[in-house]
């Protein structure tokens, strides 16, 4: 299996701020990475595809970035409908597809 | 506008088979880019990826889970199912169906989402 690991697990950060999460991968994935955003009682849902792609909808404000085994999710100026918990997932692999653990984004 | 909506029991008795069904709305699910997925998601925890299937009836399973995973799908009602058997309290979770989208490339990533059932696993 390819492990995922985001850091980190929580980020107290305030309206305006800007934020980096880290997701990490066992073994490369190449740019096989999406990023999801997931509020309480919700479903996820899609921010990023290919490391670095925005989905349709998505504020710019959302960003991707690396490859390989390194990457990271930015959101700049933060806005209050920001505060959530991100997801990152390896699409590299079917056997099976993980997830990272998540990271809460919580108002400082 | 493409729609997922999952049903089902919300509560099933341990050793016994939890089944749930997912229906799509807004468009077929007899599509080669499509790959309808299930996702669960206990209490407070992350996401664990089930499987998906493809409208041919191709299954991938999560191997941790694949002797007890059974999908299918049938394009007449455009839907797609999932049993889980011999469940336990570990089996409780907030169950997920979701469109896995291939770009002709690599696996799927999951662009749409129903909004989620629980099923508990209890006596």
């Amino acid at each position: 299996d390819i492990q995922m690991t985001q850091s980190p697990s929580t980020l107290s950060a305030s309206v305006g701020d800007t934020i980096t999460i880290t997701c990490r991968a066992s073994q490369s994935v190449n740019k096989w990475l999406a990023w999801y955003q997931q509020k309480p009682g919700k479903a996820p849902n899609l921010l990023i595809f290919e490391a670095s792609t925005l989905q349709s909808g998505v504020p710019s404000r959302f960003s991707g970035s690396g490859s390989g085994t390194e990457f990271t999710l930015t959101i700049s100026s933060l806005q209050p409908d920001d505060f959530a918990t991100y997801y990152c997932q390896q699409y590299h692999s079917y056997s099976p597809l993980t997830f990272g653990g998540g990271t809460k984004v919580e108002i400082k | 506008q493409l729609q997922l909506q999952e049903s089902g029991p919300g509560l099933v008795k341990p050793s016994e088979t939890l089944s749930l069904t997912c229906a799509v709305s807004g468009d077929s699910i007899s599509s080669s880019i499509s790959y309808w997925g299930w996702i669960r998601q206990p209490p407070g925890k992350g996401l664990e990826w089930i499987g998906n299937i493809l409208y041919s009836g191709t299954t991938y399973y999560n191997p941790s889970l694949k002797s007890e995973v059974t999908m299918s799908v049938d394009t007449s009602r455009n839907q797609f199912s999932l049993r889980l058997s011999s469940v336990t309290a570990a089996d409780t979770a907030v169950y997920f169906c979701a469109r896995g989208f291939w770009r002709g490339y690599s696996f799927w990533y999951f662009d749409l989402w129903g909004r989620g059932t629980l099923v508990t696993v209890s006596s």
